[in-house]
């Protein structure tokens, strides 16, 4: 098993530019989600899917749009990059309704917004 | 919703040494908490966890105590190395369908 990976591990983008950031998981978890990492203000949230076709919001949403079309695939997609979304961006999975919550998280993409 | 506070920020202890990092939990309601490690580059990794029908949790050097009644919880580590230092982060959900809220870290520094 891969795990959870995500692509690409770095990217630079000039304010107002799109992307997508591509996140990939083969332990067929039900969750997965998308966390941004700031210093000193640990791992926040920024949306979540229970499923494939379910998605919703977590704590910093604003500026971000998800879609979950399959089971495997949850890419993150910046409309129009600000500087402040300047982060790690981190993608995790895990199974639901089961023994364990464990979530595993992928590499990371380090994003800079000019 | 849940508000999870962890302390110290930063930690520095002799190899050898043990460490202990406390968190604190809002909501009653959680009922899983986990810890995870984080090296520098890499994405973070669960160590430990435990839930909220348990007191404590040992596995190996590391270990986990839970007191729900003052509502926190606590990472142990015995006999550090200098491969620990690494940023600890704890966090809290409701078990299952639940987000994980977490803490802001703490880095962990164990000198040589």
């Amino acid at each position: 098993n891969a795990g959870v990976t995500q692509t690409p591990k770095f990217q630079v983008l000039k304010t107002g530019q799109s992307m997508t950031l591509q996140c990939a998981q083969d332990m067929n978890h039900e969750y997965m989600s998308w966390y941004r990492q700031d210093p000193g203000m640990g791992l926040r949230l920024i949306h979540y899917s229970v499923g494939a076709g379910i998605t919703d919001q977590g704590e910093v949403p604003n500026g971000y749009n998800v879609s979950r079309s399959t089971t495997e695939d949850f890419p993150l997609r910046l409309l129009s990059a600000a500087p402040s979304q300047t982060s790690v961006y981190f993608c995790a999975s895990s199974y639901i309704g089961s023994s364990t919550d464990t979530q595993y998280f992928g590499p990371g993409t380090r994003l800079t917004v000019l | 919703g849940e508000n999870v506070e962890q302390h110290p920020s930063t930690l520095s202890v002799q190899e050898g040494d043990s460490a202990v990092i406390k968190c604190t939990y809002s909501d009653s309601a959680s009922n899983y908490f986990p810890w995870y490690k984080q090296e520098l580059g890499k994405g973070p990794q669960l160590i430990i966890d435990i839930r909220s029908n348990v007191g404590e949790k040992k596995d190996q050097r590391i270990a986990v105590t839970l007191n729900k009644t003052a509502k926190h919880f606590s990472l142990h580590i015995t006999e550090t190395q200098p491969e620990d230092s690494a940023v600890y982060f704890c966090a809290a959900s409701k078990g299952a369908n639940s987000k994980l809220t977490f803490g802001k870290g703490i880095t962990l520094s164990v000198r040589p």
